[in-house]
């Protein structure tokens, strides 16, 4: 079974920042990709960034970067120049092989609040 | 905007009732998935459909079914609801069956209140 944990309810940064998210996995699968989204206050689940097991480079995709240790099993989010508007909840979601196909298996959630 | 259209945004119903949320896909996307969101078990994965065929299962409850059409637009129906219910549905739709990078877009969510 896949299981992903984030361990941060909540977290606080300053407006132009860098904050790191934490998320760490379980799975016995060697193929697997790792997800983070973003669930602002109105409710929307909004991609931010992927990251696929047999990646050798870290993902990026704007101020987003994936901080994958694989030997550790994390998969940390790293966001850049932090702005007001990253406020919101992030997840971390795992898709494991075999028949799980598209399943995707979602930490709790960190709450992250940027003060200006 | 995803492109990913989910119906209705909000939804207020009694216990013991049936109510169907419809799911639209992003244009070209051949799999939906629905998930549930609640604050005592987070987001749940129900089911994926691909290209009208069930692809996956999750936890989803007997009470519950889904179906996608030759559109390939998609329902999930709940019946016999329960106070328990009330939640935030998801559907999410990608280009493919779900694997490799195969990414899932998020519609805005249906949210039910069964009273």
């Amino acid at each position: 079974a896949q299981k992903i944990t984030q361990t941060q309810p909540g977290m606080f940064v300053q407006e132009k920042e860098a904050v790191t998210l934490d998320c760490t996995y379980d799975t016995s699968d060697p193929s697997y990709g790792l997800f983070w989204y973003k669930q602002p206050s109105s409710g929307e689940m909004i991609f931010l960034i992927y990251q696929g097991s047999y990646d050798q480079q870290n993902a990026t995709e704007g101020r987003y970067s994936l901080n994958f240790q694989k030997a550790r099993k994390s998969a940390n989010l790293v966001i850049s120049a932090s702005q007001l508007g990253d406020s919101a909840m992030y997840f971390c979601a795992m898709r494991a092989g075999g028949t799980s196909y598209g399943k995707l298996t979602f930490g709790q959630g960190t709450i992250l609040t940027v003060h200006p | 905007d995803s492109g990913v259209t989910q119906t209705p945004k909000h939804l207020i119903t009694a216990t013991g009732q049936r109510v169907t949320l419809r799911c639209s896909p992003r244009s070209g996307d051949l799999s939906v998935y629905w998930y549930q969101q609640s604050l005592d078990q987070g987001l749940q994965f129900l089911i994926q459909y691909y290209n009208g065929e069930e692809r996956a299962k999750g936890n989803i409850l007997e009470r519950f079914s889904a179906q996608q059409f030759p559109d390939l637009h998609s329902e999930l129906n709940l019946s016999s609801l329960e106070l328990g219910d009330s939640a935030l549905y998801f559907c999410a739709s990608s280009v493919e069956g779900g694997m490799g990078t195969d990414t899932q877009y998020f519609g805005p969510g249906t949210r039910l209140t069964v009273l």
